[in-house]
């Protein structure tokens, strides 16, 4: 089965540059979510789109942008990099009301590995 | 924070049956069970959930006790590729696309 692809799977920045990461859902996945998990630590909640839409926001910074286009791909925009942006940015997807008793579950894909010099 | 508590580490032997508790005391009616696990720096691999039925797919099986307090999940034969952090979260699951929350996990260990 088709799954969430992320790219790039690994990137080097230094200080100060920008970054851009993208998500693909599964095929006919309307809802996409961000999640940072930096080293040592649980994965962390930073924004999500249903319908390209914003519909939650967690602790994102400022320096971050996000959004969701027409075929539900999705791009996390991240600038002014930091050295505690070092850290791994999983891109979940999932589909509104699919499955059964509408519970909806969330499909992480692997992943991009970011390190900030 | 997270709706739940795990404990941090658990050991299990190659081809036993591990049991993975998690209490979530202060559980909603209309909050779900998910479990998901990740294995070292790789994406959050989703098992399986209830509400508060038990539940059984080809991974692991989901024990939810009638009061919905706690659950358990079952993997009935430990392999060594199991090793990973384990993951209890409730949520709101009906239309809904509510974030997950992960607390610090379980990290189970399958030895040989």
């Amino acid at each position: 089965a088709a799954g969430v692809i992320q790219s790039p799977r690994h990137l080097i920045k230094e200080k100060r540059e920008t970054a851009t990461l993208k998500c693909y859902p599964i095929p006919r996945h309307d809802t996409v979510y961000w999640y940072q998990q930096g080293p040592g630590q649980d994965p962390q909640f930073l924004i999500s789109f249903y319908e390209k839409m914003q519909s939650d926001k967690g602790s994102i910074p400022d320096r971050f942008s996000a959004q969701q286009f027409s075929d539900y791909h999705s791009e996390l925009n991240m600038s002014s990099l930091e050295l505690g942006d070092s850290a791994l940015y999983f891109c979940a997807s999932s589909l509104l009301g699919q499955e059964r008793g509408g519970s909806e579950t969330q499909y992480f894909g692997p992943g991009t590995r970011l390190l900030v010099l | 924070d997270a709706k739940t508590t795990q404990p941090p580490s658990m050991d299990c032997a190659e081809g036993r049956a591990a049991n993975l508790p998690c209490n979530h005391s202060t559980i909603s009616g209309n909050e779900y069970v998910y479990w998901y696990r990740q294995i070292h720096s790789q994406g959050p691999q989703y098992i399986i959930h209830g509400l508060k039925n038990n539940e059984t797919n080809e991974m692991a099986s989901l024990i939810i006790t009638e009061d919905r307090k706690s659950s358990t999940l079952i993997l009935p034969h430990a392999t060594l590729r199991d090793t990973a952090v384990y993951y209890c979260i409730v949520r709101v699951a009906l239309y809904n696309t509510d974030k997950l929350i992960f607390g610090t996990g379980t990290r189970l260990q399958v030895f040989p």
